[in-house]
């Protein structure tokens, strides 16, 4: 099946450190990647969708340049919050949807996610 | 607007008693209706994709049923490791939309 993975998968930092997770599609490219934060027994909130090689679009609510999304490649994103509060401390997991070709090919888009980053920012 | 709704939120089970979680939607025209498996700590694990109405899928101990109206997720003698949260989504058929998440039925089998 298609995995997901993301980097790392545990991170403790400093306030007003910048800290980056990686998120990786192992073996399909993947057209658009998500963000998510989940707050402890709560549903996911969605923050970003990226495109490869075009800019995020940021879900009502969520800084844009507190939260820097990079789609470089085909099988990579990267979120980095900068300037991190404790306030931003969460569980940060992303998702990769293959292209429209996987469906034409007999795959379908169904969007894959990775285990979750916990970031805990003291 | 798109909606899904997942009841009930808690669920309680004994080792080998079956039941069903619901997962009820409003969307403008849907592409998919995806259930996922989500373990504490951990990522949402896919467990099935349904299309249309009808439509039925079935992995272990579990079969997710799809109506125009709503989804099923029925676990057959469950064991206590099927304990989890499951999420239903739909997506539209609207674009690359991204998926609209229920807020989750919380499983519990109790050995």
């Amino acid at each position: 099946g298609a995995v997901v993975s993301q980097h790392p998968s545990r991170v403790i930092c400093k306030s007003g450190t910048s800290v980056k997770i990686e998120c990786r599609s192992l073996d399909f490219q993947a057209t658009t990647m998500f963000w998510y934060r989940q707050f402890p027994k709560k549903s996911l909130m969605l923050m970003a969708t990226s495109n490869e090689g075009s800019k995020a679009t940021y879900e009502q609510g969520v800084e844009k340049d507190k939260f820097l999304i990079n789609h470089a490649s085909l099988t990579l994103s990267t979120l980095t919050v900068t300037s991190a509060h404790p306030e931003d401390s969460s569980f940060y997991i992303c998702s990769a949807r293959a292209g429209a070709w996987s469906v034409l090919a007999g795959g379908t888009d169904t969007q894959y996610f990775g285990p979750g980053t916990r970031l805990t920012v003291l | 607007e798109d909606q899904v709704t997942q009841s009930p939120e808690a669920l309680r089970l004994q080792e080998g008693e079956s039941s069903s979680l619901n997962c009820s939607y409003t969307v403008s025209g849907l592409r998919g209706l995806f259930w996922y498996r989500q373990d504490p700590g951990k990522g949402p694990e896919f467990l099935f994709t349904l299309y249309s109405a009808g439509e039925e899928k079935e992995k272990e101990r579990l079969k997710a049923t799809l109506t125009k109206k709503e989804s099923f997720l029925h676990i057959t003698a469950p064991k206590p490791e099927d304990s989890a949260t499951y999420l239903c989504a739909v997506q539209a058929y609207s674009g690359n939309t991204p998926l609209v998440f229920g807020k989750g039925t919380r499983l519990s089998v109790i050995a």
